[in-house]
């Protein structure tokens, strides 16, 4: 089993949508985990950490189950700026540190 | 300067040669990722740097490939003998210490091996 597992979709929405996206990790050590959102040929950059509690910033809401080891990401009243791929991301503790382990991503297509 | 800076941002290159990628952290960052990423792929971890540890070194794919990080601060992937397959952008990574601070990428090196 993959350390951090999505549904590569690829997801298209119409404008005003709302989507939602999963993730599953393997390591019940697993401290930490973010949503980052990569652009076609950008970089990755955070969109938000995951917190046990959930947590909402805007449009966007990040959910934590731990006792299932899944992690969710909604958007809501989702905009053509939206579309990305969104990487799910577990940080656990590893022999020098911290290690991160990325999703292979998930493809979101927001359309007019 | 304020982000992670490689150099160079892009690179072709003939089958067989060398190359050598470089990553200037963030000031005060102690953890340093390379990363890999092939056109339309998800990210493939190739090393991490943690202070003055040893490095973590299981996601390098064969020998060709090595990297070190001099003084804790830059870091530089050297892919030896190079293939067509190894043609990729290759990212690199950096954050504080700790659980849960945010890693900051930088732009990539775009490597193309003809």
């Amino acid at each position: 089993r993959k350390e951090v597992e999505q549904d590569p979709g690829p997801f298209n929405v119409p404008e005003g949508a709302t989507v939602a996206f999963n993730c599953t990790y393997s390591n019940s050590a697993s401290q930490s985990f973010f949503w980052y959102r990569q652009d076609c040929r950008k970089e990755p950059k955070l969109l938000m950490s995951v917190y046990s509690s959930g947590n909402e910033d805007g449009r966007f809401t990040a959910q934590l189950n731990r006792a299932s080891q899944y992690i969710s990401l909604l958007i809501r009243d989702s905009k053509l700026s939206d579309s990305a791929t969104y990487l799910c991301v577990v940080n656990k503790l590893a022999n020098s540190g911290y290690a991160l382990n990325f999703g292979k991503g998930t493809s979101l297509l927001v359309t007019p | 300067g304020a982000g992670v800076s490689q150099s160079p941002s892009n690179k072709v290159t003939e089958k067989g040669k060398d190359v050598e990628l470089r990553c200037d952290p963030i000031s005060g960052h102690t953890a340093l990722y390379w990363y890999r990423q092939s056109l339309g792929q998800g990210l493939e971890f190739l090393i991490y740097f943690q202070g003055n540890s040893a490095p973590d070194k299981s996601g390098l794919p064969s020998d060709r490939f090595s990297a070190e990080r001099t003084g804790g601060s830059v870091s530089t992937l050297t892919i030896q003998r190079t293939q067509q397959e190894d043609s990729a952008v290759y990212l690199c990574a950096s954050t504080k210490t700790g659980a849960g601070n945010t890693i900051y990428f930088g732009e990539g090196s775009w490597l193309t091996v003809v």
